[in-house]
């Protein structure tokens, strides 16, 4: 069964700062894996999809890489902004085809940039 | 990009009604659409998979009689919370993909609080 685990669980930083979310997945057969965002009673917005056969994608000030083999995936996001203050989730997609392959989110960190 | 609608986006009912939520997929098709649950300060927990023209495919430990999917067409899931209870108070999400592209990205309704009195 797959889990994945997202460290920190919470994270504050001061605007401008660079900072690092980390996400880590026990089973490695997957078709691709999906960055989240999530604002306090509101719902997803996707942020970055990265295939299985794929290294990074890159959106603005967000870069998230994958490293199937060791089961991780980091979301970068460089001078950070109070507006960017939120839940991210990274979910994973199995490897089974087809669009009824599941999802398998995270825990969440729950990201608090200061003024 | 695409657009997942989920309505109603917060409701209050009474202890043993039933209350139904709607997903649908506005400008795309989806075979399959997805069910979550999340309680506070938690992640999104699967439910069920909701299957166009078929039955749905429920997640262990959750109740087919007490959560009702329908998905009749290739815009609409349903999910109706039977006989609520205060347990059942959670938010709940839908999610569906394109039908033409099996490895793009999940789009997700904006989520329905459900508070049982």
């Amino acid at each position: 069964k797959q889990e994945v685990t997202q460290i920190p669980a919470a994270l504050s930083v001061p605007e401008g700062e660079n900072l690092v979310l980390n996400c880590s997945f026990t089973d490695s057969a997957i078709y691709n894996l999906q960055w989240f965002r999530q604002d306090p009673g509101k719902g997803l917005t996707s942020l970055l999809l990265i295939q299985s056969s794929q290294r990074e994608q890159t959106s603005g000030r967000l870069n998230a890489s994958l490293d199937k083999s060791s089961g991780r995936s980091t979301l970068y996001i460089a001078a950070s902004q109070p507006g960017d203050s939120a839940t991210y989730l990274c979910a994973v997609k199995g490897g089974d085809t087809g669009t009824a392959s599941k999802l398998t989110f995270g825990t969440g960190t729950r990201l608090q940039v200061t003024l | 990009g695409a657009v997942v609608s989920q309505h109603p986006s917060w409701v209050i009912c009474k202890s043993g009604t039933s209350v139904k939520i709607e997903c649908r997929s506005l400008d795309f098709q989806a075979t399959t659409m997805f069910w979550y649950r999340q309680f506070p300060k938690q992640s999104l927990m699967l439910m069920a998979t909701s299957n166009e023209g078929s039955k749905a495919t429920y997640e262990q430990g959750v109740e087919k009689d007490k959560f009702l999917i329908n998905h009749a067409s290739l815009t609409l899931s349903t999910l109706t919370v039977t006989s609520a209870h205060p347990e059942d108070s959670s938010f709940y999400i839908c999610s569906a993909r394109d039908r033409r592209w099996e490895n793009t990205e999940a789009f997700f309704g904006q989520g329905t609080r459900l508070t049982v009195v």
